[in-house]
């Protein structure tokens, strides 16, 4: 079974400032890990994977996450964010290989200001 | 990117009546779909995971009476809430897999039981 932990429920942010968003996971098997967005009374749209290779990934709206092995991590960051971010980001893993379930972390909210 | 629809998007029933959503793959075939259940404020709650004609499998705790799941065909599933009740007042979303390891998300059908 997979696990993920996301530590902050909230993370408030001036505009243009940087942001880092933490995910940690645990599995007992090769995974895939994920970033999605929410907004408001929306589906989830897909930000950025890691599947394999490159350990840093570039997502989709200037994001980018770094998957560490050692540490069990998948942080999420943008050097600088818009009020646009604003949302619910959901970190996830699923089991390497076709369509599987995701688990998802708790959530963090990004609150941009200005 | 692929696209799921959901259908309707926000649903009002009465307690004790059923409602029906409906989930599609528009432009791909999914021969898994999965259903999430999302209380405000919180994360994707897996409730079950259907395959092309079989029968659904549903996660720990989740009355497969009560949610109907059915995934007739490779573009479409259905998720039946019986005998509604106000607890079951959620944010529903579907996605859908293909032979990938992605899902694509569906925007969503908000559930209120009165």
């Amino acid at each position: 079974a997979q696990s993920v932990t996301q530590l902050d429920s909230q993370v408030p942010v001036f505009e243009e400032a940087p942001v880092e968003l933490r995910c940690n996971y645990s599995s007992s098997v090769s995974v895939y890990l994920f970033w999605y967005v929410q907004y408001p009374n929306q589906g989830l749209q897909l930000l950025l994977k890691y599947l394999s290779g490159s350990t840093l990934v570039k997502g989709i709206n200037g994001f980018e996450a770094e998957f560490n092995k050692s540490q069990t991590s998948f942080h999420l960051r943008k050097p600088s964010v818009h009020i646009s971010d604003t949302a619910e980001y959901f970190c996830a893993v699923s089991r390497t290989g076709t369509a599987s379930k995701l688990t998802f972390g708790t959530g963090t909210r990004l609150q941009v200001t200005l | 990117g692929a696209v799921v629809s959901q259908h309707p998007s926000w649903v009002i029933c009465k307690s004790g009546t059923s409602v029906k959503i409906e989930c599609r793959s528009l432009d791909f075939q999914a021969t898994t779909m999965f259903w999430y259940r999302q209380f405000p404020k919180q994360s994707l709650m897996l409730m079950a995971t259907s395959n092309e004609g079989s029968k659904a499998t549903y996660e720990q705790g989740v009355e497969k009476d009560k949610f109907l799941i059915n995934h007739a065909s490779l573009t479409l599933s259905t998720l039946t809430v019986t005998s509604a009740h106000p607890e079951d007042s959620s944010f529903y979303i579907c996605s859908g897999g293909g032979e990938t390891y992605e899902q694509y998300f569906g925007p969503g059908t908000r559930l209120t039981v009165t």
